[in-house]
């Protein structure tokens, strides 16, 4: 079984600090890595990709991946109460066809 | 856009009763998913299909099965719904690997 590892939280952060949210996994050959905003009631919405080592941004969004460290995280610059939600961790299994395996979440509140 | 619809929101269902949950995509994806939450669970997922008439058990197969006659179409059916089966159920679709959420079904059996 892959396994897919997130702080646990809740995170509470207050406007304009930086939020971080940090996913582990098992499987050293996972290629591809995905962070999901999920509201409450709301399915889960893609919001990053990482597919190599590095950094990647996308506005306030910040998505890092370690995989000699096998280690994905995601920066939530200037946080703002609209960013409170559930985020999820996805990763690619190595074989198995198009499979994502996900972490439990990380639930962030934002308060003003 | 990318459009995975299912085909309720909401729906209840009395015990026993066989339950169809229908999903369409209209992005010619391969792949396509059903997956149940519930709290404290995360996402499970049920089946999943990478082609048409082609299917594979996930992790929590048992009291489910699935059919993809058609590239756009994925359908989960609950053979006998029961108590425990009362969930939120999500389909996904992918072009490998980006994935995809229909907006969700809540299924309550009472």
């Amino acid at each position: 079984q892959k396994e897919v590892e997130q702080n646990s939280g809740p995170l509470s952060v207050p406007e304009g600090a930086i939020a971080s949210l940090n996913c582990t996994y098992s499987d050293r050959v996972s290629q591809s890595f995905f962070w999901y905003r999920q509201y409450s009631g709301k399915s889960p919405e893609l919001i990053m990709s990482i597919y190599s080592n590095g950094d990647k941004e996308d506005g306030r969004f910040t998505a890092q991946l370690n995989k000699a460290s096998q280690y994905v995280s995601l920066l939530i610059r200037d946080s703002q109460p609209s960013d409170s939600a559930t985020y999820l961790c996805a990763v690619t299994g190595g074989s198995t066809l198009g499979r994502l395996y996900f972490g439990r979440g990380t639930q962030l509140t934002v308060w003003p | 856009d990318v459009k995975v619809t299912q085909s309720s929101r909401y729906l209840v269902k009395r015990t026993g009763e066989k339950v169809f949950l229908e999903c369409v995509q209209d992005m010619d994806h391969e792949n396509m998913f059903w997956y149940r939450q519930d709290p404290g669970l995360g996402l499970r997922l049920i089946y999943f299909s990478y082609d048409v008439k082609m299917k594979e058990k996930g992790d929590i197969p048992e009291g489910y099965s699935v059919s993809r006659e058609k590239k756009e179409r994925f359908s989960l059916i609950l053979e006998s719904a029961s108590t425990n089966q009362t969930s939120m159920y999500l389909c996904a679709s992918s072009r490998n690997p980006e994935a995809f959420f229909g907006q969700g079904t809540r299924l309550t059996v009472v």
